[in-house]
């Protein structure tokens, strides 16, 4: 079945330092991914997606490649904030319908970002 | 705010009892999708219904079972609780049967507590 890999936090970073989530995934055919952030008290909140390979999302200064040679969709940013402090989950769509429309996700990753 | 609205926001109940979560998707949004998020086992896949139907399933206990009224709301119900049955319930929605390409929005969850 499908499985997102994704490392533990927690990851404790000061303000403006380079932020990177390693996220890698198992899955037949051709997924979509997607990154959600979860604030506290909050549901989740979609980040980024890239639906084919090679293709790279971005949004609020963070970036993910869909990487298909490495099953990887590494999350990146170049400048942390302190209200970047939330949990970050990486999750793939199947690409077969039949399979069903649901989300696979990854355990989260901590991130704490320190002024 | 995601447009996703899930009540109640917490609930208190005791091992055997039955309770009823409930989910309002966002306007026009048609598929309404439950997940279970616990400590131990991450965020969880549990059921899909679309336009009122079930159209995926995932790891749901047949203690708990769904379902999807004309007015597009859905009610999770779970029965004969067990301690292992807290965890934080989230529904979301999306407009169309599938999510590759579209983005699922994401209540604020309901948090049980089995005691």
């Amino acid at each position: 079945g499908n499985s997102v890999t994704q490392m533990e936090g927690p990851v404790t970073l000061s303000e403006e330092a380079f932020l990177t989530i390693n996220c890698t995934y198992t899955a037949t055919g051709y997924p979509s991914l997607f990154w959600y952030v979860q604030y506290p008290g909050e549901g989740l909140q979609l980040l980024l997606k890239a639906t084919k390979a090679d293709d790279k999302g971005s949004n609020k200064g963070f970036e993910a490649t869909y990487r298909k040679e490495t099953t990887s969709f590494h999350l990146e940013k170049g400048s942390v904030q302190v209200s970047d402090s939330a949990v970050y989950f990486c999750a793939l769509s199947d690409s077969f319908a039949a399979a069903g429309n649901k989300l696979t996700f990854g355990g989260g990753t901590r991130v704490l970002v320190k002024p | 705010d995601s447009g996703v609205t899930q009540t109640p926001k917490h609930l208190i109940t005791a091992t055997g009892q039955r309770v009823t979560l409930r989910c309002s998707p966002r306007s026009g949004d048609l598929s309404v999708y439950w997940y279970q998020q616990s400590l131990d086992q991450g965020l969880q896949f549990l059921i899909q219904y679309y336009n009122g139907e079930e159209r995926a399933k995932g790891n749901i206990l047949e203690r708990f079972s769904a379902q999807q009224f004309p007015d597009l709301h859905s009610e999770l119900n779970l029965s004969s609780l067990e301690l292992g049955d807290s965890a934080l319930y989230f529904c979301a929605s999306s407009p169309s049967g599938g999510i590759r390409n579209t983005e699922a929005f994401f209540g604020q969850g309901t948090r049980l507590t089995v005691v």
